[in-house]
């Protein structure tokens, strides 16, 4: 089955500065690629997606970007603020047999710590 | 509109008990999910359901069953719990496949939090 790596599992950055996450995924056939945000004792919420037919997609100061060969992505959030401080989970899938709805397979996710 | 509402929000069973976590949404979407999260594991699908009629198992099936009672409600059961279930549980729903994409983005419910003793 698939198998989703995420680095790193803790990253703390300057309120203003850029942050990344990076994920890699083991399964070529995986179409897919989520992006989650969670906060403490919250539900998993959906910041963007990216599908294996586009390299890049922006939604303000989120962005992803979308590696096939090297069968990796990775999320990209500038200008951070204090209310980006949560835990992002990265997430891929390959979609059913027949056309149909598949789960996805999670990362582990990373807690981002934005400083003051 | 409510979204995916889990019920119970909280339970605390003992080892061997049974119990039922329910699951609706009300957005008129086709597939419904179930996962677990244990800390430092991200989520792992335990079971889905890609349409009515259908349930297929996910990376961590075992120990669970599943109902898709009906297009809106998508039920787990545990029939004989174990500590190792103890977790937090989130159910989740997406929209049909397009003609384009098979895969839609999964909306979360609440969770259930489910202390097994």
């Amino acid at each position: 089955g698939e198998n989703v790596e995420q680095h790193p599992s803790t990253l703390s950055v300057q309120e203003g500065d850029s942050a990344v996450i990076k994920c890699t995924y083991s399964d070529s056939a995986s179409n897919y690629f989520p992006w989650y945000k969670q906060e403490l004792g919250k539900r998993p919420q959906l910041i963007i997606d990216i599908r294996s037919n586009v390299g890049e997609k922006k939604d303000q100061r989120i962005a992803v970007t979308l590696n096939k060969t090297a069968k990796h992505f990775s999320l990209h959030i500038t200008e951070t603020q204090p209310e980006d401080s949560a835990v992002y989970f990265c997430a891929a899938s390959m979609g059913g047999t027949g056309g149909g709805a598949d789960g996805l397979t999670f990362g582990k996710g990373t807690h981002l710590i934005i400083q003051p | 509109n409510a979204g995916v509402t889990q019920t119970p929000k909280f339970q605390v069973l003992k080892t061997g008990q049974s119990m039922t976590l329910q699951c609706a949404q009300d957005m008129n979407h086709n597939s419904m999910y179930w996962y677990r999260q244990d800390p430092g594991m991200g989520l792992r699908l335990i079971y889905y359901s890609a349409s009515e009629g259908t349930t297929d198992k996910g990376e961590v099936p075992n120990g669970y069953n599943v109902s898709r009672l009906n297009k809106r409600e998508f039920s787990l059961r545990l029939e004989s719990a174990a500590p190792s279930q103890t977790s937090v549980y989130f159910c989740a729903s997406s929209p049909p496949p397009t003609v384009f994409y098979s895969n839609q983005p999964q909306h979360f419910g609440d969770g259930t939090r489910l202390s097994i003793l």
